[in-house]
């Protein structure tokens, strides 16, 4: 089975400009959650979607935004873009049919370095 | 507010030998607790995982204790390798929040 790709792998932009990130789930897994890891925070849940519909939410500002399409891949979106927001950006696939996040095993891709200037 | 903590930054053991990781939690709506590993320019991988009715969970070389009334967790390798030399992240869920520690980098030296 094929790993969950992320695309792109790394991003620079400016201040002020908007980004989208894409994540693209192991084939049957309808879950996918995404994650922020930076030095300072650790890695922070952001939200996780589940057949297309947010499911849980984590505790950050709306300026960052996910959607999830029909075939399960998934995009993430982050308007306004803050020094601050320069990080890891990860997504995880699982089958999401347990229910409670975390609960299904979860597969990480590799990430999206963004970095913000 | 750190709900989950991993208080030691980074733990060297030498091969052969048992590495003990720690966690401490603060939220008891947690039920459900993880370890993930983490090798550089990689996502983290899943190892294992114990629900809040359990006090042990063991799978080959590791083995994960709970603690409730502690509020803690450890996650035991036994015997170490070099190939363990990774961040190790514990991670803790209430069903809608899953919420991560901060890592603890493990470096295993032959």
């Amino acid at each position: 089975k094929a790993g969950v790709t992320q695309t792109p792998r790394y991003l620079i932009k400016t201040r002020g400009q908007q980004v989208t990130l894409s994540c693209s789930p192991i084939s049957g897994h309808r879950s996918v959650s995404w994650y922020q890891q930076t030095p300072g925070q650790g890695l922070q849940f952001l939200f996780e979607y589940f057949s297309e519909t947010q499911r849980n939410k984590g505790n950050f500002p709306g300026r960052f935004s996910g959607r999830q399409f029909s075939n399960s891949r998934s995009e993430m979106n982050v308007s306004t873009l803050e020094l601050g927001d320069s990080a890891l950006y990860l997504c995880a696939s699982s089958s999401g049919l347990a229910g409670g996040l975390g609960t299904d095993t979860q597969y990480f891709g590799p990430g999206t370095r963004l970095t913000v200037l | 507010d750190q709900q989950v903590k991993q208080n030691s930054p980074s733990l060297s053991v030498q091969e052969g030998r048992i590495s003990i990781l720690n966690c401490d939690y603060t939220n008891s709506m947690f039920d459900y607790f993880l370890w993930y590993k983490k090798y550089p320019a990689e996502g983290p991988t899943f190892l294992i995982s114990i629900s809040s009715i359990k006090d042990k969970n063991e799978d080959g070389r590791f083995t994960v204790f709970l603690n409730k009334s502690a509020k803690h967790l450890s996650l035991h390798i036994v015997p170490s390798q070099p190939g363990d030399s990774a961040v190790y992240f514990c991670a803790a869920t209430g069903y809608s929040t899953l919420t991560f520690g901060k890592g603890t980098m493990l470096l295993v030296s032959p």
